[in-house]
């Protein structure tokens, strides 16, 4: 089935440890790729997108992900996280090939930091 | 200055009851949703509206029935609630159906 696949469910780091969360998935053809966060009791906010062009984008908070098409993955990335990183992380793909309209959502990877 | 709003916030109430959740974005955008987020995290969207109509009925029961009465405005009306409908339901919008979208703050859903 495609789907969208992550590998972590829950990661736990003390502050200034570096992070990278695994994103798979399994549609073909084009994908715009997405990592949203959601901070405890808030909603979704967009981390970073890729649609085109340089397969490593940067988004807010010093967060970046890359795509490789080859490996159909999409991680996220960020050399020192900070005790107000602790978020659900989500990755999301738009698939092309299904006319647009529906995001489809990882699990979600809990990250805890320590301070 | 919101730009995803959702009322309301919370809504507790009885199965068997009839409830709405209304929601409104001012991005000027023309594509609006509806995801459901249940307790483990997992989100699923129910509905996509592009323009006002209807693109994307995700396989939910006919007992949940949107409408858009503008491009502005996506409402969620849910008959004879269940256990099961209890969940965190978002609603969202994008320009266009392959943007990044740009959630409310979320309506909590417990039925009792």
């Amino acid at each position: 089935a495609q789907s969208v696949s992550q590998h972590n469910h829950h990661v736990i780091l003390s502050e200034a440890a570096s992070l990278e969360l695994g994103c798979n998935y399994s549609y073909g053809g084009t994908v715009n790729l997405f990592w949203y966060v959601q901070y405890p009791g808030q909603h979704l906010q967009l981390l970073l997108k890729y649609f085109s062009g340089d397969p490593l984008v940067k988004g807010i908070k010093g967060f970046e992900a890359e795509f490789i098409k080859s490996k159909f993955s999409f991680n996220l990335r960020k050399p020192s996280v900070q005790w107000s990183d602790t978020a659900e992380y989500f990755c999301a793909v738009i698939p092309f090939n299904t006319g647009g309209f529906k995001t489809i959502f990882g699990a979600g990877t809990r990250l805890f930091v320590k301070a | 200055d919101t730009a995803v709003s959702q009322t309301p916030k919370y809504l507790v109430t009885q199965m068997g009851n009839d409830k709405s959740i209304k929601c409104e974005q001012n991005l000027g955008h023309d594509t609006m949703y509806w995801y459901k987020q249940d307790s483990k995290k997992f989100l699923k969207i129910m509905f996509s509206y592009n323009n006002k109509e209807l693109i994307i009925n995700e396989t939910v029961p006919n007992r949940f029935s949107p409408k858009s009465p503008d491009k502005a405005h996506l409402n969620l009306h849910i008959n004879s609630l269940e256990l099961g409908d209890s969940a965190v339901y978002f609603c969202a919008s994008s320009q266009g159906g392959v943007g990044e979208a740009f959630f409310g703050q979320g309506t909590r859903l417990t039925v009792v």
